[in-house]
């Protein structure tokens, strides 16, 4: 099975930079997603990785450590609009499968 | 707009009552998927269908009942529900069923 582990909530203040962990114990692997999810809508997808290593797209980068267990999402210069809820999620070796978990609300203030 | 539509967005019913939920994608996917979001818990996959065929059925209650008539269309129907289950159902597609996931806005289901 998996378990995902990231905070609850955070909270962070416009332009500043922001790390949201995410910690997985799994019996299988197949690589690990990023969602933003506004209160109301659909989660939309910000990164994947399967390698060990950072992974940037422009003011969000995602770092992977397979050994670890570990990655984290790293947003820099903060909007307000950044203000959602992050899901980590863990793809299984069936290739169906995504566990999420329950997500990280980030409030972003003036 | 994510190409991934879901009617309704709101639905209340009582526990007696049979309802279905409707998904529809326009991105050529050939992997469709039902997840349940309640509050406070993760994001919890339901079923898997690939090229129509339901892959992963993840110890989900008989009540809930899905279906795939072709590649671009997955229905969920309902029948018996319990207030537990009042939650939001977000359906999800993809092409092949390891690559990124685009869901759709969801329908807000209350059992009465």
């Amino acid at each position: 099975g998996q378990n995902i582990d990231q905070p609850t909530e955070m909270t962070a203040t416009e332009g500043a930079i922001v790390q949201i962990n995410c910690t997985y114990q799994t019996s299988g692997f197949n690589g690990l997603f990023w969602y933003q999810q506004h209160a109301g809508e659909a989660p939309t997808f910000l990164s994947y990785n399967v390698l060990d290593g950072l992974e940037e797209k422009g003011r969000f980068s995602s770092f992977l450590s397979r050994s670890k267990g570990y990655s984290y999402l790293l947003l820099k210069e903060l909007q307000m609009k950044d203000s959602a809820s992050y899901l980590c999620a863990v793809g299984s070796n069936s290739g169906y499968a995504l566990n999420f978990g329950k997500g990280t609300s980030l409030l972003v203030t003036p | 707009e994510t190409g991934v539509t879901q009617t309704p967005r709101h639905l209340v019913m009582g526990m007696t009552n049979k309802k279905s939920l409707k998904c529809e994608q326009h991105l050529g996917h050939n992997a469709m998927y039902w997840y349940k979001q309640s509050a406070k818990k993760p994001l919890e996959l339901m079923f898997v269908y690939s090229l129509e065929e339901r892959v992963e059925n993840n110890s989900v209650p008989s009540r809930f009942s899905p279906e795939c008539p072709n590649s671009s269309h997955l229905f969920l129907h309902l029948h018996t529900l319990q207030p537990e289950d009042s939650a939001l159902y977000l359906c999800a597609s993809s092409q092949y069923t390891s690559n990124e996931q685009f869901f759709g806005p969801g329908t807000r289901l209350t059992v009465l």
